[in-house]
């Protein structure tokens, strides 16, 4: 039982280029979640999903894209990298709604922008 | 609005000190409470939770919390703090209104041998 993976673990991205982040659990969650965590900022949300086919926004979802095609994936798509982009991210996933549910986290991935 | 407050960025203990982390709440209904911790270049991990009832609760790696309504705290608690503590802890605030998870800043902690 891996819990969630994310790929790659770190990215060095060019001004403008595309790229997606990966994410996997093999918990049979239904609902799952992407963060951004910026030095001092905590965490932020930027999409998340309750399930297959339903995908809803954050609090900082501009400049991403999701897509939940199946239960155990969940990407994040970058479009026209910017430099306000450069952070972890991390992914989550929970049984339950978020808000009342444990939430696992997969490593995070580091991303930086130039 | 919904928010969580960690007062605290960086907190410094000696080993076998006694630590509190403060957290304080803004939620506008009942609320569900957390506390992660994230060790260097690692993802967060769930130290405890609150949801009702006794309103001490008791976490992995000796950790506690206590909800405290009136003063809309959930401060967590250790008696005595080892070198493998050194992390950062995540207070977070939830609930049916609205589904999401609210993250404080996070407070930093340091052990000092």
């Amino acid at each position: 039982n891996a819990g969630v993976t994310q790929t790659p673990k770190f990215h060095i991205l060019k001004i403008g280029q595309s790229m997606t982040l990966q994410c996997t659990q093999d918990m049979n969650h239904n609902y799952m979640y992407w963060y951004r965590q910026d030095p001092g900022m905590g965490l932020k949300l930027i999409y998340y999903s309750v399930g297959a086919g339903i995908t809803d926004k954050g609090e900082v979802p501009n400049g991403y894209n999701v897509s939940r095609s199946t239960t155990e994936d969940f990407p994040l798509r970058l479009e026209l990298a910017a430099p306000s982009q450069t952070s972890v991210y991390f992914c989550a996933s929970s049984w339950r709604t978020g808000g009342t549910d444990t939430q696992y986290f997969g490593p995070g991935t580091r991303l930086t922008v130039l | 609005a919904q928010s969580v407050t960690q007062p605290d960025i960086h907190i410094t203990v000696s080993e076998g000190a006694s630590l509190e982390l403060r957290c304080n709440y803004s939620y506008g209904a009942t609320p569900y409470l957390f506390w992660y911790v994230q060790s260097p270049g690692q993802g967060l991990q769930l130290l405890l939770k609150y949801f009702s009832g006794d309103t001490l609760v008791q976490g992995i790696k000796g950790f506690e919390a206590e909800f405290k309504r009136s003063q809309s705290s959930f401060n967590l608690r250790k008696p005595s703090v080892h070198w493998s503590d050194a992390a950062e802890y995540f207070c977070a605030v939830g609930g049916n209104q609205g589904g999401k998870l609210i993250f404080g800043q996070g407070t930093e902690l340091s052990v000092k041998p």
